[in-house]
């Protein structure tokens, strides 16, 4: 069981938008930065959002990323068929050992 | 270009060791906290341990403290994770990953996968 909740699995069509949701709590998401890591098949993952809403160099700006409270959102426009990963949200706990950071579960994105 | 490239994973029985190394390039590898997050077969991330760019802050998650350890060497831009009394439960791919200066996990390597069985 994680810490974050995710959506194990969202679908859309190609170049409609999506998004997946990450719901935590006031020791995580509440008082710290929210990340988001997109994992294609196969592959490690990568920074695909930081900061709650900032992207790495190199990332279009069809990803984009927001938090309300203790949730946090992550948008995909404009679908291609090479979205289609795993998306993990990720952020510190302090409810956990000193240092520790925390993912969502996971969501499983098809691009139909 | 940054390279992080995990080795040392392989088969173990549970009771046993094993330990992994993360070799760093392209990066000024003494001046970044490194971690190790480990994934297992068909589930999501989970973050292992973590160390700060001089060894001063060490931190594990519960589910390893005490079995686990952490270590660097800057002189050979080299990442350690020394596993002992390996449970069925350790068996996943573990990946080495830089902290970028805003604490993001910026850079991974490409994993190297342990398994734990009799």
């Amino acid at each position: 069981q994680s810490v974050l909740t995710q959506p194990p699995s969202v679908s859309a069509a190609p170049g409609q938008k999506v998004t997946i949701s990450c719901s935590g709590s006031s020791s995580n998401i509440g008082n710290n930065y929210v990340s988001w890591y997109q994992q294609l098949p196969g592959t490690a993952p990568k920074l695909l959002i930081y900061d709650n809403n900032k992207r790495p160099s190199g990332i279009p700006d069809r990803f984009s990323g927001s938090k309300s409270g203790t949730s946090a959102t992550l948008g995909i426009t404009g679908l291609q068929t090479g979205d289609e990963a795993d998306y993990y949200c990720g952020t510190w706990d302090s409810s956990l050992s000193a240092g520790g950071r925390v993912f969502g579960g996971g969501t499983k994105l098809t691009v139909l | 270009e940054v390279q992080l490239v995990e080795s040392g994973g392989g088969l173990v029985k549970p009771g046993g060791s094993l330990r992994l190394s993360c070799a760093a390039s392209g990066f000024t590898f003494s001046s970044y906290s490194m971690n190790w997050v480990r994934q297992a077969p068909g589930k999501g991330l989970e973050w292992v341990s973590s160390i700060s760019s001089s060894s001063s802050y060490i931190y594990y998650a519960d589910s390893v403290k005490g079995r686990f350890t952490i270590s660097r060497d800057n002189a050979k831009n080299s990442l350690y994770l020394q596993m002992n009394s390996l449970r069925a439960e350790d068996t996943a791919v573990y990946y080495c990953a830089r902290d970028d200066l805003t604490g993001d996990l910026g850079y991974w390597g490409q994993g190297t996968l342990v398994t734990v069985s009799s």
